[in-house]
Formats: C-alpha cells, sequence, structure tokens
C-alpha cells in the first residue's frame, strides 16, 4: 500500500545546529507541504512543492527551507535550529491542488 | 484572515448525529473547504472536502452554505473512535491555514 512516512519519530538537538527532517511518500503525489504543530494548536504551514525544483514558502518558513529533488522526497532543514522551533512536525502531500491530503505519523523536535 | 472560526469543543452521545459548524466568512471563490480530524499522537486524517455543493461519503457529510460562508461536518452516527479534534480549513492549492479546531467528544 501507498503511504507517507516520516523520520525520526523523535529527535533532540541543540540550539544552533542543523536538523534535517525527512519526508517519504509513494503515493506518487506531486504535492508535498510541511506543517508544524504547537502544544494545542492547529498546523501551520512552512514550506509546500508542486512538484520537482518547486519550493514555496508558507506562513512561517523563516529559519527553515525544503528542496525537492524527486517526486517522493521533501526533506526540511532547520538551518540553525532554535528552542522556537520545538514542535511536532507534519508532512503531507495530495494528488492535486484540489485534492485532499495525506499525513505522515509526524517528527517530535525538541531543541534544547 | 485566513482562519477559520470553529466552537472550542462539542460534545455528541453515541449513535447521535452531530453537527460541527465552521464559519469561513472571508474565503474565496477559488478556497475549498476541508475537514480534517486528529487524534492524539497522530497526524491529521482527511474526512471530506468540497467547494460548493454538499459532499458525501463514507465517513461524512459536507453541508455547504448557499453564500460559502459556513459549512457543517455531519457524522450522522457518532461512535467512540469519532472522538477527536476536528480542524475546518480554508484551502487554495495547498496554501491552508488550520484553525484551533474543536474538540469532540463522544459520550457512551
Amino acid at each position: 500500500d501507498a503511504e507517507i512516512t516520516q523520520s525520526p519519530r523523535h529527535k533532540i538537538t541543540e540550539t544552533g545546529r542543523q536538523v534535517t527532517l525527512a519526508c517519504h511518500q509513494t503515493w506518487n503525489h506531486n504535492n508535498m507541504f510541511w506543517y508544524r504543530q504547537d502544544l494545542g494548536h492547529g498546523l501551520r504551514l512552512i514550506h509546500y512543492s508542486y512538484g520537482v525544483q518547486d519550493t514555496n514558502k508558507g506562513e512561517v518558513s523563516d529559519g527553515y527551507s525544503v528542496s525537492r529533488s524527486n517526486t517522493e522526497d521533501l526533506p526540511l532543514t532547520l538551518e540553525s535550529a532554535a528552542s522556537s522551533q520545538t514542535s511536532v512536525y507534519f508532512c503531507a502531500s495530495s494528488e492535486s491542488e484540489s485534492g485532499g491530503y495525506t499525513f505522515g505519523s509526524g517528527t517530535r523536535l525538541t531543541v534544547v | 484572515d485566513a482562519k477559520t472560526t470553529q466552537p472550542n469543543s462539542m460534545e455528541s452521545n453515541e449513535e447521535e448525529p452531530v453537527h460541527l459548524p465552521c464559519n469561513h466568512s472571508t474565503i474565496s471563490g477559488t478556497d475549498y473547504i476541508h475537514w480534517y480530524r486528529q487524534l492524539p499522537s497522530q497526524g491529521p486524517e482527511y474526512v471530506i472536502h468540497g467547494l460548493t455543493s454538499n459532499v458525501n461519503n463514507r465517513m461524512a457529510s459536507l453541508a455547504i452554505a448557499e453564500d460559502r460562508k459556513s459549512s457543517t461536518l455531519i457524522l450522522h452516527r457518532a461512535t467512540l473512535r469519532d472522538a477527536a479534534v476536528y480542524y475546518c480549513i480554508r484551502d487554495n492549492a495547498g496554501k491552508s491555514t488550520f484553525g484551533d479546531g474543536t474538540t469532540l467528544t463522544v459520550k457512551p
């Protein structure tokens, strides 16, 4: 069955370190997204991509970057981790611009 | 403001219908209305989405007001497994904004 997987599930890192969160989907979806969810709140869009070599900034993109070298993967990089980036990160994909989203199980990131 | 407005919490009895409201008064003509639900420690799960017409699927029904400024997610017979946080979002080609959602409690 097709799926969307995120790794790692949990990560603890130190302030100032570069961190990369992985997202891999086998749905062959063109559209992929990264969100963050702070405790007790909804999701906020970080970056998104409509296809290979395409990336766009979302609502809260400062301090984050993505790259899209193939259809399956959209890694999220925190250039210099800050405590304010402690959050749960969700990756999602969709078949079309008007379709529903399939979400991964999330990565819980703690910056100490 | 691109956010939607939902009640913080709602309660329902098991096997009764549930109507979850959402206000999106500033919606644009090309925004889709999506609903997702989220269980603790899990990613959001797609429920249903639509543009103008009412929509039905195996999980729920979506009723969209004629002026599109509000919508209602209908769970026809709530079960204990439907207890979750429900998010209504406006979506325009992936540029979506989630509010804080409605926490649905289902009582046996």
